[in-house]
């Protein structure tokens, strides 16, 4: 089945505990990405990255770090959480420039930080 | 990327036809129109794309003017399963920063 796996799904965990959410896709996307969402906010994009080793920063990537290693796999990256990073955390992938916006979300990363 | 703006929220009833609306004025010659829906505390879904005229799927319709200045997203007979926040969003095909905005909330009653 062609999806979007998020781990872990539910996490807390205390301010400046380093700690990584790993997201990975089975469709052999070139496209993947990282948004955090908040009450009121909407999606906001954090990293991006359109291929292997190619990576760029969305509109929030401050206390973020992201790797693309391999084509699978996108993990985000928190070296040091502070509670202003509680959020609702999606990854997303899609086949890149030629599918336009057809992104494909994975179930989310509820994460708390306390 | 062309900002857009939508309704907040919006209100219907089992079976009618709801019509969203999102403006996007400084939309470029190479942009395209995306439509997203989401559940709550789920991913959101691909519904809908489209350039110019009118596109539609199994799922909806997207009705975009000539000026471009401006798309609606159609969802006809709508039932209780169509109640999501859905999301307007304008770029080009060869994107990479996606903006998303805090889209228009459906609320769909017996």
């Amino acid at each position: 089945e062609a999806q979007v796996t998020q781990n872990p799904r539910y996490l807390i965990t205390v301010t400046g505990k380093k700690l990584t959410v790993t997201c990975s896709q089975n469709m052999n996307h070139e496209y993947m990405s990282w948004y955090r969402q908040d009450p009121g906010l909407g999606l906001r994009q954090i990293y991006y990255s359109m291929n292997v080793e190619v990576t760029d920063k969305g509109d929030v990537p401050e206390g973020y770090k992201v790797s693309r290693k391999e084509k699978r796999n996108f993990p985000l990256i928190l070296e040091s959480p502070s509670p202003n990073q509680t959020s609702l955390y999606f990854c997303a992938s899609s086949l890149g420039v030629r599918a336009g916006f057809e992104q494909y979300f994975g179930p989310g990363t509820r994460l708390t930080v306390t | 990327l062309a900002k857009t703006t939508q309704p907040i929220s919006m209100d219907s009833y089992e079976g009618q036809e709801v019509n969203i609306t999102c403006s996007h004025n400084n939309i470029a010659t190479n942009d395209y129109i995306t439509w997203y829906q989401q559940f709550p505390s789920q991913g959101p879904r691909f519904i809908i794309q489209g350039y110019k005229t009118k596109v539609t799927n199994e799922v909806a319709s997207l009705f975009i003017p000539a000026d471009r200045k401006s798309s609606t997203l159609s969802l006809p007979r709508v039932s209780l399963s169509d109640t999501a926040v859905y999301y307007c969003l304008v770029g080009g095909r060869g994107f990479q920063k996606l903006v998303f905005g805090t889209g228009t909330r459906l609320l769909v009653s017996p």
